[in-house]
């Protein structure tokens, strides 16, 4: 079962815009990740954010959370055509910190 | 990083027949891997947990004789789609967790997907 939405679905920028992206959930977690996805491809992990932090860095990507509001957001800064792919979040489920529970994905367009 | 490979990538099939996908932790053993499904634009929904030695752990709604899974070591889990019907075209993906981590979340590895097509 998915753990939440992400919105928007899909997203169309120019190349130099930023990018953001919002993940909501639904049950408690441990940690909450981000991946990328081209398309027919696997996944690529992004970034992992833990249930006590509120914000990590890492290059031009930027993450929040908000454990009250239980959401997430995946900022892309100064966005290149190559970052056009599909992003998801994902968190833990409660029997495994290994299981992870995927979120609808948002689809980003880069446009060069 | 660590590499977790899956085989076919590509594989159709007519309908009727069973077809089985392998996953393999190329450089780390792998006590638990999880068997994923996705269909075109949509997200990655979990089907199972496949144990090395012990039957899998499917999740509500999959049908176990369906989607028979086999972890007989620590470094391949198969899949096998018994039976395939156009219906079960998707695009399945597999993730690894290794034997010997620390217990960080970050030790889950994803293979590249097979991409099923049932005529």
């Amino acid at each position: 079962s998915q753990q939440g939405e992400e919105d928007p679905q899909a997203l169309s920028i120019q190349e130099g815009e930023n990018a953001t992206m919002n993940c909501s959930y639904k049950t408690s977690i441990n940690n909450l990740q981000w991946y990328r996805q081209n398309s027919g491809r696997g996944l690529v992990h992004l970034i992992l954010i833990r249930s006590n932090e509120r914000e990590k860095h890492s290059g031009r990507l930027r993450v929040t959370l908000d454990t009250s509001k239980k959401s997430s957001s995946l900022l892309i800064t100064a966005s290149r055509a190559a970052d056009t792919a599909s992003y998801f979040c994902a968190t833990d489920a409660e029997d495994s910190s290994y299981k992870l529970i995927f979120g609808s994905g948002t689809r980003l367009l880069v446009r060069p | 990083g660590a590499v977790v490979s899956q085989h076919p990538s590509r594989v159709i099939c007519k309908s009727g027949t069973s077809v089985k996908i392998e996953c393999r932790s190329l450089d780390f053993q792998a006590t638990t891997m999880f068997w994923y499904r996705q269909f075109p634009k949509q997200s990655l929904m979990l089907m199972a947990t496949s144990n090395e030695g012990s039957k899998a752990t499917y999740e509500q709604g999959v049908e176990k004789d369906k989607f028979l899974i086999n972890h007989a070591s620590l470094t391949l889990s198969t899949l096998t789609v018994t039976s395939a019907h156009p219906e079960d075209s998707s695009f399945y993906i597999c993730s690894a967790q290794s034997l010997h981590g620390t217990g960080e979340i970050g030790e889950l590895f994803f293979g590249e997907g097979s991409r099923l097509t049932v005529l």
